[in-house]
């Protein structure tokens, strides 16, 4: 089925960890985003990118890096893990008319 | 800045009941407009959207309408199931230039009771 792919669903990370939470779309869309979400706060935009070779910050991109070296992936990488990076992550593709799918989620913890 | 704000959870009312949950937004512009739903364990999903003043959205029997004067997009429905226990998210979203910025409120959790 068409749609967007986020791996892990589920990670524990201790204190000064580094991972990369992926993200991957079969709907051959230029635009993908990663956004985080925590109660109470709706989700907020972290990084996006309008194409391959493009990335920009959103409302809370430090602590994350991005890149998108092709249409189909778009990983968030956590250089150095800190419990406030606890959160749940989603990946979102933005279609026409920009209607946007999400991927399922990445649950993190930093312990 | 751009913002969008719900009214406050949980809202907790009983099958067939009526449902409203209020959203207001700011923005520089017009901006398109949507309600996403996340049921739990899920990731969001579009519930409905409009992209200009007046239009109306609807979907599942859930409607909203988007009101320039007033600067809102209310969630209306008439009678609500146990099955629409869920998260709901208002959003708006600027046109060209702006594409994978999509503003959230802080999201309404939504319980019905049998």
């Amino acid at each position: 089925n068409a749609g967007v792919t986020q791996t892990p669903k589920f990670q524990v990370l201790k204190t000064g960890q580094s991972m990369t939470l992926q993200c991957a779309q079969d709907m051959n869309h230029e635009y993908m985003s990663w956004y985080r979400q925590d109660p109470g706060m709706g989700l907020r935009l972290i990084h996006y990118s309008v194409g391959a070779g493009i990335t920009d910050q959103g409302e809370v991109p430090n602590g994350y890096n991005v890149s998108r070296s092709t249409t189909e992936d778009f990983p968030l990488r956590l250089l150095s893990a800190a419990p406030s990076q606890t959160s749940v992550y989603f990946c979102a593709v933005v279609g026409f008319n920009y209607g946007y799918t999400f991927g399922s989620g990445t649950r993190l913890t930093v312990v | 800045g751009d913002s969008v704000t719900q009214m406050e959870g949980p809202v907790t009312l009983s099958e067939e009941a009526f449902l409203t949950i209020n959203c207001t937004y700011t923005a520089t512009g017009y901006p398109s407009l949507f309600w996403y739903v996340q049921y739990p364990g899920e990731g969001l999903q579009l519930l409905l959207k409009a992209t200009k003043a007046d239009d109306k959205g609807s979907n599942k029997g859930f409607e909203a309408t988007y009101r320039k004067e007033t600067t809102s997009f209310h969630l209306e429905k008439g009678s609500v199931q146990v099955s629409d226990s869920a998260v709901y998210f208002c959003a708006s979203h600027l046109g060209s230039g702006n594409t994978g910025k999509l503003i959230f409120g802080q999201g309404t959790t939504l319980q019905v009771k049998p």
